[in-house]
């Protein structure tokens, strides 16, 4: 099975709403980073968190490495967030700083 | 922050081709990495090094080679492209072995024919 789970798969919402989007882990993640791939497809970076909680602007990500998840919450979605976002997981054992990616999450403003 | 960018952006070859792929990064990182991705899944680990000389095995590995020349450039070598390999790759580096952000380049988007 997948090592790396996000959902939901797609997200179509309205402008201005709050979305939540989830990452569970069947390996032992140690960090996780969460990436936008915009619609030209270049990947940004958005966050890189070990356990915890990070915020920026309008993004906030959580990471719990007990229970094996990560979240990424959107507040007041603008069309400008629009793209696929995934998570990455790192996991000891892997070998030199290796990610293991998320299948995305592809994430619609209707205006 | 890395900068990594990428050479071409786009190409277009025949099945039988041979391609290179360049990949430069001017943030001193130790590590660089070749991913590809394709429709339906998210970025798989082709190659990556920890310096200049050394090549690792990633996760789908077959049909491609990859050299690091220095510590900034990084190639992705593919020498019979086949149509299986049209997809878009993505070169990243990190400044440590673990617990240390990649950062990506822009792509490149290769068709094979």
């Amino acid at each position: 099975g997948d090592k790396v789970k996000q959902s939901p798969s797609a997200l179509s919402l309205q402008e201005g709403t709050n979305s939540a989007l989830r990452c569970n882990f069947s390996i032992a993640a140690t960090t996780v980073q969460w990436f936008l791939q915009n619609p030209r497809g270049s990947l940004i970076n958005l966050f890189y968190l070990v356990p915890g909680t990070k915020e920026n602007g309008r993004l906030k990500s959580a990471f719990d490495s007990k229970e094996s998840y990560s979240t990424l919450h959107i507040r007041d979605a603008q069309l400008e967030d629009s793209g696929t976002y995934f998570c990455a997981a790192e996991a000891p054992g892997t070998g030199s700083n290796r990610l293991t990616f998320g299948k995305g999450t592809k994430f619609s403003l209707i205006p | 922050e890395a900068a990594v960018t990428q050479s071409p952006r786009n190409k277009v070859t025949v099945t039988g081709g041979n391609v290179t792929l360049s990949c430069r990064q001017t943030n001193s990182h130790n590590y660089m990495y070749w991913y590809r991705q394709d429709t339906g899944h998210g970025l798989r680990l082709i190659h990556y090094s920890y310096g200049a000389g050394n090549l690792q095995i990633g996760d789908v590995p077959d049909g491609y080679k990859a050299t690091r020349t220095t510590q900034e450039d990084f190639f992705l070598l593919l020498e019979l492209a086949s149509p299986s390999q049209t997809s878009l790759y993505f070169c990243a580096s990190s400044d440590a072995w673990n617990y240390a952000e990649q950062f990506f380049g822009p792509g490149t988007r290769l068709t094979v024919l």
